[in-house]
């Protein structure tokens, strides 16, 4: 069975710092989505990962992909209050279901 | 081109009740799920509708869920009889093929006292 695990769950941080979520998923899979929900909101995608080595930017926000390590990371650069939501990685499965298995979030905070 | 959309947004139902979600996918979309969160978890997936056959529903709690997708276009979730542990917020998403990019709707908040 897919499983996804991310940490930190909750993070606080000051606005100009960096700081790293990460993702990591238990068998293999060559899809990794990251998303954002801003609170009573939808999901909003972020990034689509689809092969090793993958890096993508965003503004403030860096995701990458290591299919060997089962590992994504999203990184985020000089923070601002903006980037305030929950973010979710999720992975597909190369075979069978159709299905997103997700993480249980990561909860971030950006004090001013 | 508009989203996802869900109906109703919130709903309080007492223990015992019916519950109907409705999700309208994006036009041209074959590919429908549906997803729950209960409250501080991740989010699960419930099940698969390609066009109006169900593709999978192993995410299913119970057979208190019923899933539609009459024609092929919106799908209700419904909940009968509702219980407590089924609180939580019911996404639903869509795709126009397989493996490809689900774009979800802001969810169903739904609270059973």
């Amino acid at each position: 069975e897919l499983k996804v695990e991310q940490n930190p769950l909750f993070l606080s941080m000051q606005e100009g710092k960096n700081y790293t979520i990460y993702c990591n998923y238990s068998t293999t899979s060559d899809r990794l989505y990251w998303y954002r929900q801003d609170p009573g909101k939808s999901l909003e995608s972020l990034f689509v990962l689809l092969s090793n080595g993958a890096v993508k930017q965003e503004g403030r926000l860096m995701a990458s992909l290591d299919t060997k390590a089962r590992l994504s990371t999203l990184h985020i650069t000089a923070a601002v209050h903006d980037l305030s939501a929950t973010y979710f990685c999720a992975v597909d499965l190369v075979q069978g279901a159709q299905k997103l298995v997700f993480g249980q979030g990561t909860r971030l905070t950006i004090n001013p | 081109e508009a989203g996802v959309t869900q109906f109703p947004s919130h709903s309080v139902i007492e223990k015992g009740q019916t519950v109907t979600l409705r999700c309208d996918p994006i036009s041209g979309h074959d590919n429908l799920y549906w997803y729950r969160r209960v409250m501080g978890k991740e989010i699960k997936f419930l099940l698969h509708f390609v066009k109006e056959s169900k593709q999978d529903e192993s995410g299913m709690p119970n057979n208190r869920f019923l899933a539609e997708r009459t024609g092929g276009t919106y799908s209700t979730l419904k909940v009968q009889p509702a219980e407590l542990e089924d609180s939580g917020v019911y996404f639903c998403a869509s795709s126009q093929g397989r493996r490809e990019e689900q774009y979800f709707g802001p969810g169903t908040r739904l609270t059973v006292t």
